[in-house]
């Protein structure tokens, strides 16, 4: 079945970097699109980024753009998000999630990892 | 795009029959998905492209709408499904309404 587990969360200061994993398993990873969404404690989901399934084209939301960098390693069924000069609002769990594009361009999240919390303080 | 959910909270008894709207600030056709999660708990997918069920969701979920105004109805309400619902726009890139939290009464 579909699995995908999240890794690389903690604690890290204000303007300081970390990166967290997701490795998938049980479907052919190489050829989905990859998200990462958040959630910050108490709110709603919040989008971040999503990653061909090439890695050849990414998009990021406006609140990461410039500091975060997603990327893949399909060698190693894993995507990763790196998160550079993190903020207190950055503080969240991460869920990767996988990209489904039915027929007529609908596209939707159809397996979500249990997330990874990430939490910018000093 | 913008999205707003309504209520943002509501409750409600077992056997109850409950609506959530969404809407769009435009037209994003029935590019439209809802989520359900509970606490502690990744989301999960219930209904994609506006109104179709996801497999293995159970039918008293329905979607409906397309263009701007979207319902989630629940039938029957059932314990397990006090959670938090979310719509999903996936038009122009992604954003998630603010969700609606449904408890029991």
């Amino acid at each position: 079945q579909v699995q995908l587990v999240e890794s690389g969360g903690g604690v890290v200061q204000p303007g300081k970097s970390l990166r967290v994993s997701c490795v998938a398993s049980g479907f052919s990873f190489r050829s989905f699109g990859m998200h990462w969404v958040r959630q910050a404690p108490g709110k709603g989901l919040e989008w971040v980024a999503v990653i061909w399934y090439d890695g050849n084209n990414k998009y990021y939301a406006d609140s990461v753009e410039g500091r975060f960098t997603i990327s893949r390693d399909n060698s190693k069924n894993t995507l990763y998000l790196q998160m550079d000069s993190l903020r207190a609002e950055d503080t969240a769990v991460y869920y990767c999630a996988r990209e489904i594009i039915f027929g007529g361009g609908v596209i939707f999240f159809d397996n979500w990892g249990q997330g990874t919390l990430v939490t910018v303080s000093s | 795009i913008q999205m707003t959910q309504s209520p943002s909270s509501l409750s409600a008894s077992v056997g109850d029959t409950v609506s959530i709207t969404c809407r769009t600030s435009q037209n994003i056709n029935n590019y439209l998905n809802w989520y359900q999660q509970k606490p502690e708990k990744a989301p999960q997918l219930l209904v994609y492209g506006a109104s179709r069920l996801q497999t293995g969701v159970p039918s008293r979920f329905a979607g409906s709408g397309s263009g701007t105004d979207f319902t989630l109805t629940i039938s029957n309400l059932q314990p397990e499904d006090f959670a938090t619902y979310y719509c999903q726009q996936t038009h122009s890139y992604f954003t998630f309404g603010p969700g609606t939290k449904v408890d029991i009464k």
